[in-house]
């Protein structure tokens, strides 16, 4: 059962455009929420995480937005520019969810120049 | 530079056959976390260990097993390999446990082919 449920699959974005992907969980015991972005060969690099006591967090162009009621969440990338295409995973954890952290399936963005 | 060292980066070998994967976390992390990843997949989590020992298990193969020793670093031995285990193998250490303040940083993979 997949813990962590993210969408889209892929993404093609215009360069200066708006990138959204969603992630949407069940668990309740989850209140770290991170988003990896991952180069082809390269391992997953921490972007941007949030905790679930804040509704949005915001690093340069990347934004987390985070919904407790509905439980979701979602990454959005402004002015997406090439060097953002890229494979990004969402994931969850919390204190008493079985010692991991949980991914989504990823999303592979494309930004057109 | 996450600061997690993984060796080999690349290691072709032959069915039937076993390999070891090397993983040394960040300095101070105590977990390690070993994942899957086989083309256009996710991330499948294999194994935790913290502090040397055992604390969570995914979806691992009673053909993998993993250890941490004493100096923290881990190993992940893949025996009696098939052509599916094919991917790349990435570790991931934390200071803590899951659900701490601290997250997971990735080491830079093993490219495992099976031929």
């Amino acid at each position: 059962q997949q813990q962590v449920k993210q969408s889209p699959q892929s993404l093609i974005v215009q360069k200066g455009g708006i990138s959204i992907i969603n992630c949407a969980y069940e668990n309740t015991a989850f209140d770290y929420f991170p988003w990896y972005q991952q180069f082809p060969g390269k391992g997953p690099a921490l972007l941007i995480a949030i905790r679930p006591d804040v509704s949005e967090k915001k690093e340069g162009r990347f934004t987390i937005s985070f919904n407790k009621s509905a439980k979701q969440f979602s990454l959005h990338i402004m002015d997406s520019q090439p060097g953002d295409s890229a494979t990004y995973f969402c994931a969850a954890s919390g204190t008493g969810t079985g010692n991991q952290f949980y991914f989504g399936t990823g999303t592979s963005l494309t930004v057109i120049p | 530079d996450s600061g997690v060292t993984q060796t080999p980066k690349h290691l072709i070998t032959a069915t039937g056959q076993r390999v070891t994967l090397r993983c040394s976390p960040r300095s101070g992390d105590l977990s390690v976390y070993w994942y899957q990843q086989s083309l256009d997949q996710g991330l499948q989590f294999l194994i935790q260990y913290y502090n040397g020992e055992e604390r969570a298990k995914g979806n691992i193969l009673e053909r993998f097993s993993a250890q941490q020793f004493p100096d923290l670093h881990s190993e992940l031995n893949l025996s009696s390999l098939e052509l599916g285990d094919s991917a790349l193998y990435f570790c991931a250490s934390t200071r803590g446990l899951a659900g701490s303040t601290d997250t997971q940083y990735f080491g830079p993979g093993t490219r495992l082919t099976v031929l």
